[in-house]
């Protein structure tokens, strides 16, 4: 099945400091790639919708300026955590879908995130 | 209102014994999708089972079957024969609308403890 990578699997950064993630689609091209934030044994909460080429689609309540998403090719989006706060705290998890049409979604690994 | 219930915090079951997990959804639209995810304890999301609520039959894939009750809007689902590898949170996810391969939304998952 199609693989979707995520680096870095583990991050632990200090209180202020930016960190980037990276949602790769290894052997499809995604024009539309999702991100979602879980808290421990928590569900999965959309972050938004990342588009290639165009800005990203932000869920209520989810700061823009803080969680920039950039999509910049088929194959890669990226997540950066600016400032990043001890309350960001999370894992990170990005799914992309192999064809517009496609019901499925294909999952990264997630990122581990701990802000000191 | 929640759009997806998964009132079973936890669940126990012993190896080769069948086990549901049950499911609620909310909606007023006619075209949805119904995902089954499992996430073992590395966090990865592995897709399991898809239902279309177009679909006359409950979806199959091996061990996993989704019972399908579109009148209680329910969609529970079913492992046959628990093996201990079984042993990981599920979470019953669902896409609103017509658009396939749009974000999901998630229920707040299901730890499942498969026994010897």
């Amino acid at each position: 099945g199609a693989v979707v990578s995520q680096h870095p699997s583990r991050v632990i950064c200090k209180s202020g400091t930016s960190v980037k993630i990276e949602c790769r689609s290894l052997d499809f091209q995604a024009t539309t790639m999702f991100w979602y934030r879980q808290f421990p044994k928590k569900s999965l909460m959309l972050m938004a919708t990342s588009n290639e080429g165009s800005k990203a689609t932000y869920e209520q309540g989810v700061e823009k300026d803080k969680f920039l998403i950039n999509h910049a090719s088929l194959t890669l989006s990226t997540l950066t955590v600016t400032s990043a706060h001890p309350e960001d705290s999370s894992f990170y998890i990005c799914s992309a879908k192999a064809r517009p049409s496609s019901e499925t979604q294909y999952f990264g690994p997630g990122t581990r995130l701990l802000v000191l | 209102a929640q759009k997806i219930t998964q009132t079973q915090p936890g669940m126990f079951v012993q190896e080769k014994e069948a086990v549901t997990l049950d499911c609620t959804y909310d909606t007023s639209d006619p075209s949805y999708g119904l995902f089954w995810y499992k996430q073992p304890s590395s966090g990865e999301m592995i897709f399991l089972i898809y239902q279309g609520s177009y679909d006359q039959q409950n979806a199959t894939e091996g061990r996993y079957s989704l019972n399908f009750q579109k009148a209680r809007k329910s969609a529970n689902l079913v492992i046959s024969a628990s093996q201990l590898g079984d042993s990981a949170m599920y979470f019953c996810a669902m896409r609103e609308g017509p658009q396939a391969g749009t974000a999901l939304i998630f229920g707040k998952g299901t730890t499942l403890s498969v026994s010897s």
